[in-house]
């Protein structure tokens, strides 16, 4: 009974490098939300996901963020030419709809560390 | 300017104790959420809350949401060192629209000691 499953755990990168993390939502969901939580701040919204479709992605930069949820395989946050200010722990969430009453389980998430 | 504000923001306890911490907002919320963390994990959801007056019980945690559904509180009895962590509300601002996306406050990390 897996939950919501986040790759890698921790990452590591030099600025100017590519980020990619990976999110496989719980069984049966097919919503996929991703959050960002900076040192000494409380989560922040980023983008929300169905399959294939990105519905909301108000939370996102403007620039360098990217995100997606193909057909097939996990859901992709991209951060190209990382920054120090980069540096965090980004959680992925996911529900089995979006709409009325519903709920959102949260992965283990991925730490994001520039250097 | 922190749309849910969680205070006290730590909390130091001798196992056997009582504690309260809460969750306030001058927004309306058409749901709010109980998540705690542990360090280096995602925030583990423990109950949501809906209707203004709502008090919900989970073996030694009472969770109540505000009746104006503005506030809410969560009440441990007798905590243990197992309940150490960190307790972050979330709700979606408003009585419509967009109902996904979530608003954290900044937590109460709770530390029971034995």
């Amino acid at each position: 009974n897996a939950g919501v499953m986040q790759n890698p755990r921790h990452l590591v990168r030099r600025r100017g490098q590519e980020a990619r993390l990976r999110c496989s939502p719980m069984k049966g969901h097919s919503h996929v939300y991703w959050y960002r939580q900076l040192p000494e701040e409380g989560l922040k919204f980023m983008v929300y996901l169905q399959k294939e479709n990105i519905i909301d992605e108000s939370g996102m930069p403007k620039e360098r963020f990217s995100a997606e949820f193909p057909k097939e395989g996990p859901s992709i946050l991209r951060i190209q030419q990382v920054v120090r200010g980069d540096s965090a722990a980004y959680f992925c969430a996911s529900s089995a709809r979006g709409q009325g009453k519903y709920e959102q389980y949260f992965g283990p998430g991925t730490r994001l560390t520039v250097t | 300017t922190q749309l849910l504000e969680q205070s006290p923001q730590f909390l130091s306890i001798q196992e056997g104790e009582n504690l309260t911490v809460y969750c306030n907002s001058s927004s309306v919320f058409s749901s709010l959420q109980w998540y705690r963390q542990e360090p280096g994990e995602g925030p583990v959801l423990l109950v949501t809350v809906v209707t203004g007056g709502e008090v919900k019980k989970l073996k030694r945690l009472t969770f109540q949401f505000g009746d104006a559904r503005k506030d809410s509180s969560l009440h441990i009895t007798a905590a243990q060192p197992g309940d150490t962590g960190l307790y972050l509300c979330a709700g979606v601002p408003g009585s419509g629209g967009s109902n996904y996306k979530l608003t954290f406050g900044k937590g109460t990390l709770l530390t029971v000691n034995p």
